[in-house]
């Protein structure tokens, strides 16, 4: 009864360099949540996807930042020439159906050097 | 966008003392979430509410649904050590879609043995 898979754990890149975050929902669960976290704050959410659907990207930096969430296979969170204030925990959320609970994976830290 | 005002900011407290926190938004909530977060984790679900006035227990926790559904608070009874870590508020306001949630920035809760 596997939970939320994010990988991975922790991630460093060098500015310039892609960020490519996966996240495997709970089994069965077809709603994906991405949301980031900065050192001493709150969860922000950043996108909302369906299988093969963005449903709500109104967090999400419009430039450099992509989800995708395909028919087979993770979700991925793509973040192009990553910068300093990129570093952060960005977690990924499952839920069965709208408005239904949402459970959070571990994280993936991500330090930008 | 909508905000969550969490307080207090964090808590000081000798194991075997109550804790009480609260949540409270200018916008009106269909669901109340409280969720716990330990260093390096994810946040874990502790209660949800879904109804205003609700009145509901998890062990120690115990969380209410504002009548008003702008507010919500979490009582911990009898804290042990190992419910030290991050206590958030969350939830989708009525006008967002899916279960896209928005978070208070988080009670911080050290527990003196």
């Amino acid at each position: 009864n596997a939970g939320v898979m994010q990988n991975p754990r922790h991630l460093v890149r060098r500015r310039g360099q892609e960020a490519r975050l996966r996240c495997s929902p709970v089994k069965g669960h077809s709603h994906v949540y991405w949301y980031r976290q900065l050192p001493e704050e709150g969860l922000k959410f950043m996108v909302y996807l369906q299988k093969e659907n963005i449903i709500d990207e109104s967090g999400m930096p419009k430039e450099r930042f992509s989800a995708e969430f395909p028919k087979e296979g993770p979700s991925i969170l793509r973040i192009q020439q990553v910068v300093r204030g990129d570093s952060a925990a960005y977690f990924c959320a499952s839920s069965q159906a709208t408005n239904t609970e949402a459970f959070f994976g571990q994280g993936t830290r991500l330090t930008v050097v | 966008g909508q905000q969550l005002n969490q307080s207090p900011q964090s808590m000081f407290i000798q194991e075997g003392e109550d804790v009480s926190m609260n949540c409270t938004s200018s916008s009106i909530f269909n669901t109340w979430l409280w969720y716990k977060q330990d260093p390096g984790e994810g946040p874990v679900l502790l209660i949800a509410l879904y109804k205003a006035g609700e009145l509901t227990s998890n062990g120690r926790l115990t969380a209410q649904f504002g009548t008003t559904r702008k507010d919500s608070f979490l009582n911990i009874s009898a804290s042990i050590p190992s419910d030290v870590g991050i206590y958030f508020c969350a939830g989708p306001p009525w006008e967002t879609s899916g279960s896209r949630l928005t978070f208070g920035e988080g009670t911080q809760l050290t527990v003196n043995p």
